[in-house]
């Protein structure tokens, strides 16, 4: 069974801080990894993917891959209360699985003003 | 958004009885997902889709069907609906992003089973 997993939370932090949301997942031939923001009665919107390890930047977000250690994170730089959500970790396990996403149970992040 | 629909996005309805979910697409993709929500549970894919008239189950199939006769629209049929298929349920679509495939979902279903 392939398996994503996030801490459920909440993951609360002051407004300004650096929020950190970690993933991990069990197949080792994962090729490509995505971070969703959900806000509540919504639906899950893309924010960043990454496939090469290291890291990747985009505004205030940065995605972290580590193969070896099987773990992708988000980082949220300058967090502000618009970016309390549930983030979602999903997984692409391959070439020849139709395109199939695994999805970790998600963190439910709080920015307090 | 993707230009994807979904339709009812509400819709409540008693054990036993049938229910179809739909969910339109207007950019001719050519994979269409199905998936629930619960809490603690995360997204779980129940079925997809490659092309017209071919499908596959996911990790939740049971209980659902699948059909696509048409590449635009992806219907999911609960023949007896049960209390445990109570669920927020999401379509999605595969497209691409900077040279990744990825995926898109619709506004959601939610829907309640008495």
């Amino acid at each position: 069974q392939k398996e994503v997993e996030q801490n459920s939370g909440p993951l609360s932090v002051p407004e300004g801080a650096i929020a950190s949301l970690n993933c991990t997942y069990s197949d080792r031939g994962s090729q490509s990894f995505f971070w969703y923001r959900q806000y509540s009665g919504k639906s899950p919107e893309l924010i960043m993917f990454i496939y090469s390890n290291g890291d990747k930047e985009d505004g205030r977000f940065t995605a972290q891959l580590n193969k070896a250690s099987q773990y992708v994170s988000l980082l949220i730089r300058d967090s502000q209360p618009s970016d309390s959500a549930t983030y979602l970790c999903a997984v692409n396990t391959g070439v020849g699985q139709g395109g199939k996403l695994i999805f970790g149970q998600g963190t439910e992040l709080s920015v307090k003003p | 958004d993707a230009g994807i629909t979904q339709s009812p996005r509400h819709k409540v309805t008693e054990t036993g009885t049938p229910v179809t979910l739909r969910c339109h697409q207007t950019e001719n993709h050519r994979y269409m997902y199905w998936y629930r929500q619960d809490p603690g549970h995360g997204l779980r894919l129940i079925h997809y889709s490659y092309g017209v008239k071919d499908t596959d189950k996911g990790e939740v199939s049971d209980g659902y069907s699948v059909s696509r006769s048409k590449t635009e629209d992806f219907l999911l049929t609960l023949e007896s609906a049960t209390s445990s298929q109570t669920s927020v349920y999401f379509c999605a679509i595969r497209g691409q992003d900077r040279g990744t495939d990825t995926q898109y979902f619709g506004p959601g279903t939610r829907l309640t089973v008495l």
